[in-house]
């Protein structure tokens, strides 16, 4: 009920290329989606964020995209570049739940120059 | 600037050994948390705190226990460090409710 499968596990994309990173959940409570994204050697730090309550959200070459019917969200990266290769995360959380995120199993998409 | 900083970046130690890893943040931030980072598993909440001396268990708090003594500052303590508990270790904060965690840069602990 609580978890958050994140596919795929890792993603090439060459640049200029669309990234497609997907994610589903169960618990229909869930009512934040973010994203994160993670450098290697650092923490990861909140790309973008979403409630259900609007189907996509755009900053720059950065989507979000939320179907709340299936019980799915996905994070798009247009004209892909070099410097977007990191660790994505999904994640979501409840009211409930204050703070607390359940976070996806993480992308590690590649962009080749 | 928002700073959350983590004792060491790296720290080798045996098996059997308690292992302290401290967390401060400078944003005077209600919620503290702890993670850990396997490849393929994401990240996994191991303890959580509300408060100061407030302690919530996470996913995975199996061999793990927490002390949060003051606001700014939130530690994670291995009581007898195994081979399993081998990882890359995420400190977060959060003001109240559904906002933005702010990561430490991590720790990587190695057990031996």
């Amino acid at each position: 009920q609580q978890q958050v499968k994140q596919s795929p596990q890792s993603l090439i994309v060459q640049k200029g290329g669309i990234s497609i990173i997907n994610c589903a959940y169960e618990n229909t409570a869930f009512d934040y989606f973010p994203w994160y994204q993670q450098f290697p050697g650092k923490g990861p730090a909140l790309l973008i964020a979403i409630r259900p309550d609007v189907s996509e959200k755009k900053e720059g070459r950065f989507t979000i995209s939320f179907n709340k019917s299936a019980k799915q969200f996905s994070l798009h990266i247009m004209d892909s570049q070099p410097g977007d290769s990191a660790t994505y995360f999904c994640a979501a959380s409840t009211q409930t739940s204050g703070s607390r995120l359940t976070f996806g199993e993480g992308t590690q998409l590649t962009v080749n120059p | 600037d928002v700073k959350v900083t983590q004792s060491s970046r790296y720290l080798v130690k045996r098996t059997g050994e308690k292992v302290f890893l401290e967390c401060v943040q400078d944003m005077d931030h209600e919620n503290m948390f702890w993670y850990r980072q396997d490849p393929g598993l994401g990240l996994r909440l191991i303890y959580f705190s509300y408060d100061v001396k407030m302690k919530e268990k996470g996913d995975i708090p199996e061999g793990y226990s927490v002390s949060r003594e003051k606001k700014e500052r939130f530690s994670l303590i291995l009581e007898s460090a195994s081979t399993n508990q081998t990882s890359m270790y995420l400190c977060a904060s959060s003001p109240q409710g559904p906002e933005t965690q702010y990561f430490g840069p991590g720790t990587r602990l190695l057990v031996l």
